[in-house]
């Protein structure tokens, strides 16, 4: 089973600074099988990324993913206050396939 | 409008079986690719993948919680029926029921239901 790390676990910010979030994964992982999430406290997950690079409809322009492999990154370019969530990354893969998240990145004031 | 929503008991004795219920509108579990998964988060913990059942019935569960959870569905009813057995103290957590779009080259849920907090305790 494919196991993914992210990192860091906190990242302490202010508004209109950049993120870079990192999630790695134990082996491989298909591009197209790796997506991105969004968790404000109280709220289900929301899609942000799909395909490691793909944008979710109505998502902002300043969410952008991208790596291969086993090397994923989410970037915020200049955080709003309504981007002060959990980011968790997601992948689909193994034999035979199944799902797993990440631990979770918290990006906070 | 795809929704989904949650049901199911709030309590659950240890060792007992919880039964949850996902109930679905605006799409079809009949339509190629697509799929419904299960994913719990205990309170203050990370996101955790547990099951999903496809369109065609093809099954996968999370490898270490294999031996206790079963996935079935009923597309007349538009619904997934998540069971798990052995419930114990650390399985209280909010699940979620997800839509997992029908792309076959893709794989990433979409849509979420609102979530429905198990408790188990004696």
């Amino acid at each position: 089973e494919i196991v993914l790390t992210q990192s860091p676990g906190t990242l302490s910010l202010s508004p209109g600074e950049r993120a870079t979030l990192s999630c790695k994964a134990s082996q491989s992982v298909g591009s197209t099988y790796l997506a991105w999430y969004q968790q404000k406290p109280g709220q289900a997950p929301r899609l942000l990324i799909y395909g490691a690079s793909s944008r979710a409809t109505g998502i902002p322009d300043r969410f952008s993913g991208s790596g291969s492999g086993t090397d994923f990154t989410l970037t915020i370019s200049r955080l709003e206050p309504e981007d002060f969530a959990v980011y968790y990354c997601q992948q689909y893969g193994g034999s035979p396939r199944r799902f797993s998240f990440g631990p979770g990145t918290k990006v906070d004031i | 409008q795809i929704t989904l929503k949650e049901s199911g008991p709030t309590l659950v004795r240890p060792t007992q079986t919880l039964t949850l219920t996902c109930t679905f509108s605006g799409f079809s579990l009949n339509t190629y690719g697509v799929g419904v998964g299960w994913i719990r988060q205990p309170p203050g913990k990370a996101l955790e993948w547990l099951a999903l059942i496809y369109w065609d019935d093809d099954k996968r569960y999370k490898s270490s919680l294999q031996s206790r959870l079963t996935i079935t569905k009923d597309t007349s009813k538009n619904q997934v029926v998540l069971a798990m057995t052995s419930m114990d103290p650390v399985d209280t957590a909010t699940y979620y029921c997800a839509h997992r779009a029908g792309y076959i080259n893709w794989a990433y849920f979409d849509y979420w239901g609102q979530g429905t907090l198990v408790t188990v305790s004696s």
